[in-house]
């Protein structure tokens, strides 16, 4: 079954500690990993696609990379405004929708 | 680029009545679009999938006749609660995609501010 797990579950930094978050899945036939930021009240907001092992993409604070079994999303020197809920999602094995993990909840304090 | 809105963005309503709610492609069109429900601190669950033009493929465990999903062009896609329960509220957002998939790999899901629905 295709399953997607990201931990921790709730992660707390200070401004300027970089840090990473995990994102592990098991699926068939891997057709993109997805991450995305999700502020209170409102809907996802695309961050990054990555489609084969070994793919890095970065957007300012943010680095995502793969490898065949999981996902990091690298964030370096976060600051405040970077707190929200990071969900990755993966779709794979030919069907339309995404397989989403629970998210990991971060907050960064000044 | 890749916008995808959504309206009302709240609305309260009383229980038994209907509420609809739209999803708008801005900038692309959309083949197809889902829609989601979440509730708090929980993640996003899928409820259906529509593809233009044709009908939507529900999720299991989600009533077709309780959520109305009606993809009627390729930039707007209406989801009608009918008869809504106070179970029934919920923060539901759509989302949208750009392109059928392709053998190289899948193309990426926008979603909109979602809707924050509650029956009294």
């Amino acid at each position: 079954e295709d399953q997607v797990t990201q931990s921790p579950e709730a992660l707390r930094l200070q401004e300027g500690e970089s840090s990473s978050l995990n994102c592990s899945y098991t699926v068939s036939g891997l057709r993109g990993l997805f991450w995305y930021r999700q502020d209170p009240g409102k809907g996802p907001e695309f961050l990054f696609t990555l489609y084969s092992a070994g793919e890095e993409k970065e957007k300012e604070r943010l680095k995502a990379t793969l490898t065949k079994k999981e996902s990091f999303l690298h964030i370096t020197a976060p600051k405040p405004e970077d707190s929200a809920t990071y969900l990755c999602a993966v779709r794979g094995g030919g069907y339309n929708k995404l397989i989403f993990g629970a998210g990991t909840r971060l907050a960064v304090h000044p | 680029g890749a916008v995808v809105s959504q309206h009302p963005s709240r609305v309260i309503c009383k229980s038994g009545t209907s509420v609809k709610i739209e999803c708008r492609s801005l900038d692309f069109q959309a083949t197809t679009m889902f829609w989601y429900r979440q509730f708090p601190k929980q993640s996003l669950m899928l409820m259906a999938t529509s593809n233009e033009g044709s009908k939507a493929t529900y999720e299991q465990g989600v009533e077709k006749d309780k959520f109305l999903i009606n993809h009627a062009s390729l930039t707007l896609s209406t989801l009608t609660v009918t008869s809504a329960h106070p179970e029934d509220s919920s923060f539901y957002i759509c989302s949208a995609r750009d392109s059928p998939l392709r053998l190289a790999g899948g193309e990426t899901q926008y979603f909109g501010p979602g809707t924050r629905l509650l029956v009294l």
